[in-house]
């Protein structure tokens, strides 16, 4: 059973691009979370999605930020107008449909979002 | 909302003696608790986690947490550290948010972290 898939692992964009960022959950988890990790911080909520529905974006950025779960395919972190300070990990979670289980979430590797 | 403190930035112990990595939470509730470890530019892996059910948590790799109500506390120990125990580690709460459809059980958040080094 593969984990949490996510790409690219790397990504480098210039000022001004805009980044995507690819999240395939585990198989049979229907709920997707992504965090921000800053250099030196913890990891931030950013975003609880379930498929062709956001659930809770309390944690995204107003501007330049948004996410999307699919019905069929990964969900995709879109950062439009990169700027240096969105330079972070991006990780993404899944979560099992049980209630019992939504708690418990599974990481991926994260993307390295470097912006020059 | 819930939060997590972890009261050391960074860990030093040598192999084969024991750690302690330490963390405070604070909630309205009874929470659910983690512990997460990260590798150097890995990604996150589950080491135990504490539903209201044993206040002792036995965990991977020979770790456990002990879930202490009156303390607020949830302090990771492991009797024994290997060298492959370096990396970084967050105490993690469960923090149901309210939001305009309800109640949302998918927001983690974590603690600053604690960086583990293990010496030879």
């Amino acid at each position: 059973n593969a984990g949490v898939m996510q790409n690219p692992r790397h990504l480098v964009r210039r000022r001004g691009q805009e980044a995507r960022l690819r999240c395939s959950p585990m198989k049979g988890h229907s709920h997707v979370y992504w965090y921000r990790q800053l250099p030196e911080e913890g990891l931030k909520f950013m975003v609880y999605l379930q498929k062709e529905n956001i659930i809770d974006e309390s944690g995204m950025p107003k501007e330049r930020f948004s996410a999307e779960f699919p019905k069929e395919g990964p969900s995709i972190l879109r950062i439009q107008q990169v700027v240096r300070g969105d330079s972070a990990a991006y990780f993404c979670a899944s979560s099992p449909e049980d209630r019992g289980l939504r708690e418990t979430q599974y990481f991926g590797p994260g993307t390295r979002l470097l912006v020059l | 909302a819930q939060s997590v403190t972890q009261l050391d930035s960074h860990v030093s112990v040598s192999e084969g003696t024991p750690v302690l990595l330490r963390c405070n939470y604070s909630s309205s509730y009874s929470p659910s608790l983690f512990w997460y470890v990260q590798h150097p530019n890995k990604g996150l892996q589950l080491l135990l986690k504490y539903t209201s059910a044993a206040t002792l948590v036995k965990g991977i790799n020979g770790f456990e947490a002990e879930f202490k109500k009156s303390e607020t506390s949830f302090h990771l120990t492991k009797p024994s550290a290997h060298m492959s125990d370096a990396a970084e580690y967050f105490c993690v709460v469960s923090d149901p948010s309210q939001y305009a459809g309800g109640t949302s059980y998918g927001k983690l958040t974590f603690g600053q972290g604690t960086i583990l080094t293990v010496h030879p």
